[in-house]
């Protein structure tokens, strides 16, 4: 089936440490995001990507850091500059601009 | 002003009942809207696209007032399983970021 794959589900990081959330699918589409979803808040774009080895920051980018390689994949790096990171990391995809996004089911993350 | 508003509600209703929510969208040139469901702790899920003046599903109405530049979302006959948050969603025309989310309008149906 096709669809996008987020992981891990959970995810906790230790003080001044960098982590690194998965993001794959295999829609075959061009266009990949990531937001962050504080409890009982919309959602925050962070990065997104429109085509391979480009990406552009979004409305929260500082403390994270994204890379787009594959096409397939959009992985996203909480680092150590990022000193609230705990929340709901939502990624997703959209085939063109008028089609909605798809998401994958997220990655909950929380500092030890 | 916000792009996409929504009310936050929350809305409580008993089942059965019709519920309508209104989304105001700031872009005039927006093209495509849709509205996501959330339910609590997991991702959104697209309940249906809006491309003209309007979609039915089921129990579920939209409708998209251009010259006023607002959506509606209407639910008819309530069930217990509509409670979750929905997103209103507009496409942002002359923006790489493609869509824009409003924070969403919290829906309980109470038995």
């Amino acid at each position: 089936d096709g669809g996008i794959t987020q992981s891990p589900k959970y995810l906790f990081r230790k003080e001044g440490q960098n982590v690194t959330l998965s993001c794959e699918q295999n829609l075959n589409h061009d266009a990949m995001y990531w937001y962050r979803q504080d409890p009982g808040q919309g959602l925050r774009l962070i990065y997104y990507s429109q085509i391979v080895n480009d990406f552009q920051k979004g409305d929260i980018a500082e403390g994270y850091s994204v890379s787009r390689e594959k096409k397939e994949s959009f992985p996203l790096t909480v680092t150590s500059a990022q000193k609230n990171p705990t929340a709901f990391y939502l990624c997703a995809s959209q085939d063109s601009k008028i089609q909605p996004q798809h998401f994958g089911d997220g990655t909950r993350l929380s500092i030890l | 002003r916000k792009e996409v508003e929504q009310d936050p509600g929350p809305f409580n209703v008993p089942e059965g009942a019709t519920v309508a929510f209104n989304c105001t969208y700031s872009n005039s040139a927006s093209q495509s809207f849709f509205w996501y469901r959330q339910d609590c702790r997991k991702e959104p899920k697209l309940l249906m696209s809006v491309y003209s003046s309007g979609n039915e599903d089921g129990r579920f109405t939209a409708q998209l007032n251009r010259a006023s530049q607002y959506i509606s979302l209407l639910i008819r006959d309530s069930k217990l399983s509509d409670s979750a948050t929905y997103l209103c969603v507009a496409d942002t025309p002359g923006s790489a970021r493609q869509l824009t989310f409003g924070s969403g309008t919290q829906l309980t149906v109470l038995p």
